[in-house]
């Protein structure tokens, strides 16, 4: 089956200072990973996404994101943390060999940038 | 406008009645999520469909129905609302490639629906 984990409910970063926020998942095909950004009282956001190619992904408002499929990990980076930064983050996961499972989301990382 | 839309954005309902909350996309995207999400739970998957007139039940569909007679539409029915289905419920679309590469989901802006 498959699983996405988020082990910290809450990130606090000093504005300027890089930000991490931590995925790890399983699957037992190939992964599709996807972070997705939630505001207040707003849907999901999609931000980035792996397919294949290229460990390091390049998203929308500067964050990028590693796959490490040792570690099977896909932890979310930007080098300088926004106070507009602050948001609930998704991650999740698909197993793109299997076409019958569907998208499966990780509990959710809120994210404080302080000014 | 383009997009995805949920209607209403906000329900008040009473135990035992039927509900049902409204799902339109303008991509014509085949594949329509309901999701629900709930403090401490994340995004539960209620129902999901392939294409007009395929659906399949997600892990929490007890208590819920769907239907999806045109593609564009996904509409999400509770049939004897119960306070435990007090959530945000979300709907979602996405594509699929000739290759079988699911793309992202997009997401409309949620139902808030309180059952008293």
């Amino acid at each position: 089956a498959q699983s996405v984990a988020q082990p910290e409910d809450q990130v606090n970063v000093a504005e300027g200072n890089p930000l991490t926020v931590k995925c790890t998942y399983s699957v037992s095909g190939n992964p599709y990973l996807f972070w997705y950004v939630q505001y207040p009282n707003r849907g999901l956001q999609f931000l980035l996404k792996y397919i294949t190619g290229d460990n390091l992904v390049k998203g929308s408002y500067g964050f990028e994101a590693e796959f490490n499929k040792s570690q099977t990990s896909f932890h979310l980076k930007k080098p300088s943390a926004l106070v507009s930064d602050s948001a609930l983050y998704f991650c999740a996961v698909r197993d793109g060999d299997n076409y019958g499972q569907n998208f499966v989301f990780g509990p959710g990382t809120r994210l404080s940038v302080l000014p | 406008d383009a997009g995805i839309t949920q209607s209403p954005r906000y329900k008040i309902t009473e135990t035992g009645r039927q509900v049902t909350l409204m799902c339109h996309q303008t991509w014509s995207h085949s594949y329509m999520f309901w999701y629900r999400q709930d403090l401490g739970h994340g995004l539960r998957l209620i129902y999901y469909s392939a294409a007009a007139d395929i659906t399949d039940k997600g892990e929490v569909s007890d208590g819920y129905v769907v239907s999806r007679s045109k593609t564009e539409n996904f509409p999400l029915t509770l049939e004897s609302a119960t306070r435990s289905q007090t959530s945000v419920y979300f709907c979602a679309s996405n594509t699929v490639a000739g290759t079988g590469v699911f793309y992202e989901q997009y997401f409309g802006p949620g139902t808030r629906l309180t059952v008293t």
